[in-house]
Order: C-alpha cells, then structure tokens, then sequence
C-alpha cells in the first residue's frame, strides 16, 4: 500500500516567519511530487512541484525533496496571514502510463498568526 | 488564464437516483481524472481518462461509476445509483501530458459537492 503521511497539525507560526511543512512516502520508486494548497471548503491549488533531489524556490515558497530518506518538505518564507489554509503533499507513484492518479496526504492546517 | 470548470457546484439527490457530474478541462490538456474528498478526508483518486479511455482507476471506482468524454470539451462522472456514502466533494483536474514541460501537473477544478439523502 502506497502512503504519503503529513502531520495533521495545526501548526501556528508568527507572521513573517518560516513556516516549515513536512511529507514522507512510502516507496521508492515514486518520480513526481506536489504541494497543493486547500482553503476550506475549496479545491486544491498547486503551489510547487518537484522531481529532482534539492531544493527547488518560486518566489517565497522552497520545495525539498530528499529521495534516499523518502522526505519531501515545502518551506514559505515572511509567512502572510493569507498563507492560512491546509497544505496537501501529493505524490506521482509512476505508473508509465502517463495519466496517473496522484495519492494526497491528509494535509497539515496551517495557521500564521498575525 | 485558462481554468477548469464544473457543473453543477452544488448537487442533491436521493439515494438510488443517478447522477452525471460534469467538467470542461484545460482546452489544449489531454489527461483528465476525477477525485473526491468525504468531509474531513484527503483527497482520493477515482479514475483517470486518455485518448478516449481509462487509463487507471482505483478501487473506489466499482462498477457504479462511469465516465465519458462525449465531445472534445467535457468530460463527465455519472454514478448510476447513489450510496449516502457517496456524498463528497468531487473534483475533476486535467493535465498537459509528457513532453509539455510539467505536463503531469494536474490543475484542479473548483468542484462539485454531492448530498445523497
């Protein structure tokens, strides 16, 4: 069984500050993973994604992706009272196929306190 | 900038009735997919669509779901006869492909949240 685990949270972090989200997956041989963000009651909006080990910036956010510890970690810097909402680590397990269903994580609920 | 789009937003049926929920992808996309997220759940994958066919689903996917691209803008979702499990939200997305630079990211449409009585 293929898992992606997330601490459900909530996390709270002063505004302005780094707030520091974290996912592991359970195998291998996974190739592409995203960062959704999910206001309530609203649809997943792609942050970031990553393919390669490293970091990956856009702007404030930084994507980590650790394939030998099966670690993949989304950082948001000067964090802003809008950056309020659950964020979703999904996972492309690589089917070969080319249309893959991605596995979502639980999401952690992040709250940045102004 | 290009969007995915659903109707309906809102739905309400009894339970036994059919439904077809309906999407219009990202206009030059080529993969499509459907997932749903029960209240206070993750979001799950349901089935995945290409080239006129299903190219993976899941095992929530039985036999009383179905889709269908019945012409080159929707794509739908019918569940011939509803469960009171099957209220959710579901979420259609679409994707570029391989060889579009990213193409495997899936954007996401706003949704649509089904009540079965």
């Amino acid at each position: 069984q293929k898992e992606v685990e997330q601490n459900s949270g909530p996390l709270s972090v002063p505004e302005g500050a780094i707030a520091s989200l974290n996912c592991t997956y359970s195998d291998r041989g996974s190739q592409s993973f995203f960062w959704y963000r999910q206001y309530s009651g609203k649809s997943p909006e792609l942050i970031m994604f990553i393919y390669s080990n490293g970091d990956k910036e856009d702007g404030r956010f930084t994507a980590q992706l650790n394939k030998a510890s099966q670690y993949v970690s989304l950082l948001i810097r000067d964090s802003q009272p809008s950056d309020s909402a659950t964020y979703l680590c999904a996972v492309d397990w690589f089917s070969g196929g080319g249309a893959d269903g991605l596995t979502f994580g639980k999401g952690t609920h992040l709250i940045i306190q102004p | 900038e290009p969007e995915v789009t659903q109707t309906p937003s809102h739905q309400v049926t009894q339970m036994g009735q059919e439904v077809i929920l309906r999407c219009v992808p990202i206009s030059n996309h080529l993969y499509f997919y459907w997932y749903r997220q029960i209240l206070g759940q993750k979001v799950e994958f349901l089935v995945s669509f290409y080239n006129n066919e299903i190219s993976e689903k899941s095992e929530i996917f039985d036999d009383q779901f179905s889709v269908e691209r019945p012409d080159g803008s929707n794509f739908t979702l019918k569940i011939r006869s509803t469960k009171l499990e099957d209220s959710a939200m579901y979420f259609c997305a679409s994707s570029g492909g391989k060889g579009t630079g990213g193409g495997e990211t899936q954007y996401f449409g706003p949704g649509t949240r089904l009540l079965v009585l």
